[in-house]
């Protein structure tokens, strides 16, 4: 498609598992960006990649948070033992290369821990 | 670090009455300027942007939006609403210029509601 795919759409964990939320970015775009967005909050900046490069990740929560984008497409986030205060909404967005563009986002992964 | 302020967070109106969301932010130097809007059970989207020249910006929609650099401000506006407006609004500043990283950052949002 031509937009931005995450899945899996809606993620159940049980508390302390590890969850991987998977982001498929615009084709071509360089600049990819993680987001954390808590119910009737605004998105919250997790991290940011250009192209393989983790340029940013000043505001992953915690050392359980991991990202990564290796070949510089596909990028995971990866939350280890996870918590109740994980639950959130995880936004994945692109965009091409340039400071004057904006960010197109994906529908989001809904991550409950129970 | 810049910061940006949405002071209405839930706002409800009838149809075909006037908008103003208000959005401020907390940075002195050149800023790129968004307003999103994400409706029901979509995924975000741009509804216009500002990064230089005429400070009142068109987006889509019928959406207006006019940057004042002296007052941090970037008020959303549209003169009379529709039930299809109903959504969640969110403003976002990210620093221009060259140079550094120019990562979004966003208002809490504000929800509109607009009855029939």
């Amino acid at each position: 498609g031509a937009g931005v795919s995450q899945s899996p759409r809606y993620k159940v964990a049980k508390r302390g598992q590890d969850v991987a939320l998977r982001c498929d970015p615009i084709s071509g775009h360089v600049s990819l960006f993680w987001y954390q967005q808590a119910l009737g909050q605004g998105p919250e900046f997790l991290t940011y990649f250009q192209n393989e490069a983790q340029l940013d990740k000043s505001g992953l929560p915690s050392d359980r948070f991991f990202a990564e984008r290796p070949e510089g497409s596909v990028s995971t986030l990866k939350i280890q033992r996870t918590q109740q205060e994980d639950s959130a909404v995880y936004l994945c967005a692109s965009s091409p290369q340039g400071l004057n563009t904006e960010a197109f986002f994906g529908q989001g992964t809904r991550l409950t821990v129970v | 670090a810049q910061s940006v302020s949405q002071h209405n967070h839930h706002v409800i109106l009838s149809e075909a009455a006037s908008l103003e969301l208000g959005c401020n932010y907390s940075y002195g130097g050149t800023v790129n300027l968004f307003w999103y809007v994400q409706y029901p059970g979509q995924h975000l989207q741009l509804l216009l942007k500002y990064f230089s020249g005429d400070p009142l910006v068109k987006g889509i929609k019928g959406f207006e939006a006019e940057f004042i650099k002296s007052k941090f401000s970037f008020n959303l506006r549209k003169p009379s609403v529709q039930w299809s407006d109903t959504a969640e609004y969110f403003c976002a500043v990210n620093p221009g210029g060259s140079g550094g990283s120019y990562i979004p950052t966003f208002g809490r949002g504000t929800s509109l509601i607009v009855h029939p």
